[in-house]
């Protein structure tokens, strides 16, 4: 199985700032990568999903992420958070011979009014 | 469009008594199903897989089992429960073996 690594455990930022929330996975070949996000009291949703193609994907709510291959990273973006985009984030991967997922730990997203 | 249920949301069980938690989907056929459990901080383990009717597969060996009764239905469980099992047990199901669509979870409670 591949392992995920979500570089920060929380963030806290202020509404109108950018956000990037970092993502690499340890796996050589082809990958699927996944951002899911649980906002608070909610099921844990698809945020965005990359299987092939445009290295930059763009998801739900203004989300964006970017496949660099040579780096073993799927970061995701936003330009300008909201209060409402306050919620925990979750990168995962699988090959493309293995439909298990992996999950990074997580990321809690604290937006600030 | 494609619903998950699980049930019970909430549950509180002594030490050494049995489990049970149902997973349902609606409006698919033959998905692939998943059980997986969410610790604070650590993201979310998988712990069973199923393709189909009584085809399981055990990601991690633990005091749990799961069974795959019909086509939609889900359901982990354990014979005596240890103080270890609780946590929050969230069920995925996929058309296709790549995006997972999950349900609402189950928060347990071992006491």
């Amino acid at each position: 199985a591949q392992s995920v690594s979500q570089h920060n455990h929380h963030v806290i930022l202020s509404e109108a700032a950018s956000l990037e929330l970092g993502c690499n996975y340890s796996y050589g070949g082809t990958v699927n990568l996944f951002w899911y996000v649980q906002y608070p009291g909610q099921h844990l949703q698809l945020l965005l999903k990359y299987f092939s193609g445009d290295p930059l994907v763009k998801g739900i709510k203004g989300f964006e992420a970017e496949f660099i291959k040579s780096k073993f990273s799927f970061n995701l973006r936003k330009p300008s958070v909201q209060w409402s985009d306050t919620a925990e984030y979750f990168c995962a991967v699988s090959s493309s011979n293995d439909y298990k997922l992996s999950f990074g730990a997580g990321t809690t997203v604290t937006v600030r009014a | 469009s494609q619903t998950i249920h699980q049930w019970p949301a909430t549950l509180v069980q002594p030490v050494g008594s049995p489990l049970s938690l149902e997973c349902t989907v609606e409006g698919t056929s033959n998905p692939n199903l998943y059980w997986y459990r969410q610790a604070a901080g650590r993201g979310l383990q998988l712990l069973f897989y199923s393709v189909g009717i009584g085809q399981i597969s055990s990601e991690v060996p633990q005091n749990l089992s799961a069974s795959r009764p019909q086509d939609r239905q889900f359901i982990l469980s354990s014979k005596k429960l240890l103080l270890s099992d609780s946590g929050f047990y969230l069920c995925a199901w996929s058309p296709n073996h790549y995006e997972q669509y999950f349900g609402p979870g189950t928060r347990l409670t071992v006491t």
